[in-house]
Order: structure tokens, then C-alpha cells, then sequence
């Protein structure tokens, strides 16, 4: 069946644009999750969806990180006012439910240049 | 939090078997250990996962101490394909669900 996929799958921005990264989850998985990998570093948690709720958010960043998934199902990442130290590469994971097995898409490269 | 210990980096033999070791020290009695691993420029790809007791499936088998302190993760018959970052993870219960902390992971190369 078919796996995480995440769109696109390289983005480059300037130094002040505003990104949307999105992520399509396995079909039926409840949990959603999203973790940023730096390069030469482990991913590093970000937020956590349980549908539609938003239930961890401790890992984002700064207040310019903003995850949403408003139908349960595929949710977007959106970087604003782009810095250079949010280059990285952002991975999607989703799992049937938050206890179970995250499976993950392939990631996001972001260049902010 | 519990943390996880890897070597950075280890190498192996083409047909050898990998042993991949890990401590978690920390752990507490209902956190599981979770292996995964990343070849270059993909997602993290789920391999085995346990609890206190021995694990097998088709691509690893994972052995856990009696004291649940450390563990390793074999590959039976290492290929040049598996050559990757092999992530030994504790999964941390939180806000109904479970948020997975990576470390640094050990870079495996497997050589001809």
C-alpha cells in the first residue's frame, strides 16, 4: 500500500518567504507527527496530531513554525519570515495510533538561502 | 527522558553479521526500544521494536539485556544495502500518545 508522502520534495527560499510544507499520511493513521533533521543530526521532534488536535507542540522552534491538520488527514507545516537556520530537512511520520509504529515519509529538503 | 548510547560508527563485512549495540541505562519498566535506520537521503525506515523480551522479523533480531539497560540489533547476513544510520530509540509516553526522541544514531558501513 501506499507510504507517507511529503511535497515537495526540495523547496528552496529566500531569507524572509514564507513556506508550506505538506504531508500526506497512511490512510486510516490517526497520529500525525513532524520532526526536523539538521544535516549530519537525528530528526528532532516537532509537533504531534492526533486527528484533527494538535496535542504537542513543545518542539517548534519559534512562533514563525505553525503545523495545522484541520480534516485529520494530510497536514501542512508552514515556516514563516524564513531564516536560514530553518534549513533542514523536515520529515513527516504518521502512525495508526500515537502508540503505535510511526512510519515515515520521505522528507522535505528546505534551503533557505 | 531516557537516553540511548551508540557508537558513532561501526563497520562490517559483506555476508557478516552486524551487532549494533545500544544502552539505555535510563529506561524506565514500560518504554519500548524501537530500531530504526536511514540510508541517504530517505525517511527513517522502521526495522524491529521490543519490550523485555527477544525480537525477530525478517529484517533484524533485536536483543535486550535481562536488566532492559542495553540492547543490540543484529543483522544476520549484512549486505552492502545496509549500509546507513541505525537509530536506537526509547519511546517516551506523551500527551496520549508517543513522541520519539532520535540521538545520533551509529553510521554501519558495509564493505565488499
Amino acid at each position: 500500500g501506499a507510504g507517507v508522502s511529503q511535497s515537495p520534495r526540495y523547496k528552496v527560499a529566500k531569507r524572509g518567504q514564507d513556506v508550506a510544507l505538506r504531508c500526506d499520511p497512511i490512510s486510516g493513521h490517526v497520529s500525525l507527527f513532524w520532526y526536523q533533521q539538521a544535516l549530519g543530526q537525528g530528526p528532532e521532534f516537532l509537533t504531534y496530531f492526533q486527528n484533527e488536535a494538535q496535542l504537542d507542540k513543545s518542539g517548534l522552534p519559534s512562533d514563525r513554525f505553525f503545523a495545522e491538520r484541520p480534516e485529520g488527514s494530510v497536514s501542512t507545516l508552514k515556516i514563516q519570515r524564513t531564516q536560514q537556520e530553518d534549513s533542514a530537512v523536515y520529515l513527516c511520520a504518521s502512525s495508526l495510533r500515537g502508540r503505535d509504529t510511526q512510519y515515515f515519509g520521505p522528507g522535505t529538503r528546505l534551503t533557505v538561502l | 527522558d531516557a537516553k540511548t548510547t551508540q557508537p558513532t560508527s561501526m563497520d562490517c563485512a559483506e555476508g557478516r553479521a552486524a551487532n549494533l549495540p545500544c544502552n539505555h541505562s535510563t529506561i524506565s519498566g514500560n518504554e519500548y526500544v524501537y530500531w530504526y535506520r536511514q540510508i541517504h537521503s530517505q525517511g527513517p525506515q522502521y526495522i524491529i521494536h521490543g519490550l523485555k523480551n527477544n525480537e525477530t522479523n525478517e529484517m533484524a533480531s533485536l536483543i535486550i539485556t535481562e536488566d532492559r539497560k542495553s540492547s543490540t540489533l543484529i543483522l544476520p547476513h549484512a549486505t552492502l544495502r545496509d549500509t546507513a544510520v541505525y537509530y536506537c530509540i526509547v519511546r517516551v509516553e506523551n500527551t496520549g500518545g508517543f513522541k520519539t526522541i532520535f540521538g545520533a544514531g551509529t553510521r554501519l558501513f558495509v564493505k565488499a
